[in-house]
């Protein structure tokens, strides 16, 4: 099963609202977790890492007032789209690595489903 | 130069052939590669993982890196249409060798027709 979950898997908000999107870690605590966003046809472009009990570090050009992150516990990451226009369409992805897992072992990034946002 | 680069495709190759997807990436420092598989509309699983030069396999699929020219490949034999998705290739970010965090190439579009 899912050791990273996101929810929702697809929100509709209308233009100007804010929508907020979690991931969490189910069989693990992750104090490192990462957004990433994916616009059709495109790869992964990471947003963001989300740092349990501090502040998220941003990639350059990503508006850290616009897409708020917040990981008050070590399995939960939740990421806010504020103010959403239509061009934040997209989808989201979080992951995570389980800090115990060997790095050599291979499988231990772990990524949520994704989360289809669609901005109307 | 974008930090980890791949043909986008579509790599079109008949059922039952090898199909060869390439990544080169720019960071020297980089230890860690992975190549997923990601199937339209959702998020993307775990093909292969290498952190040393030359071949592994596993099962149809074999992962070879070369460091030195860094330079990353997957091989999958004998093609099925099921392996029709795009291929993305991860290399993890410098200075975070344990944390996870991953850049990804643009993916490559395999074709594998019947």
């Amino acid at each position: 099963g899912a050791v990273v979950s996101q929810h929702p898997s697809r929100v509709i908000c209308k233009s100007g609202t804010s929508v907020k999107i979690e991931c969490r870690s189910l069989d693990f605590q992750a104090t490192t977790m990462f957004w990433y966003r994916q616009f059709p046809k495109k790869s992964l472009m990471l947003m963001a890492t989300s740092n349990e009990g501090s502040k998220a570090t941003y990639e350059q050009g990503v508006e850290k007032d616009k897409f708020l992150i917040n990981h008050a516990s070590l399995t939960l990451s939740t990421l806010t789209v504020t103010s959403a226009h239509p061009e934040d369409s997209s989808f989201y992805i979080c992951s995570a690595r389980d800090p115990l897992d060997s790095w050599s072992s291979g499988n231990t990034i772990y990524f949520g489903e994704g989360s289809w946002l669609t901005v109307v | 130069q974008k930090e980890v680069e791949q043909n986008s495709g579509p790599l079109s190759v008949p059922e039952g052939a090898i199909a060869s997807l390439n990544c080169t990436y720019s960071d020297r420092g980089s230890q860690s590669f992975f190549w997923y598989r990601q199937y339209s509309g959702k998020s993307p699983e775990l093909i292969m993982s290498i952190y040393s030069n030359g071949d592994k396999e596993d099962g149809r699929f074999t992962a070879q890196l070369n460091k030195a020219s860094q330079y990353v490949s997957l091989l999958i034999r004998d093609s099925q249409p099921s392996d029709s998705a795009t291929y993305l290739c991860a290399v993890n970010h410098r200075g975070s060798s344990n944390t996870g965090k991953l850049i990804f190439g643009q993916g490559t579009t395999l074709q594998v027709k019947p």
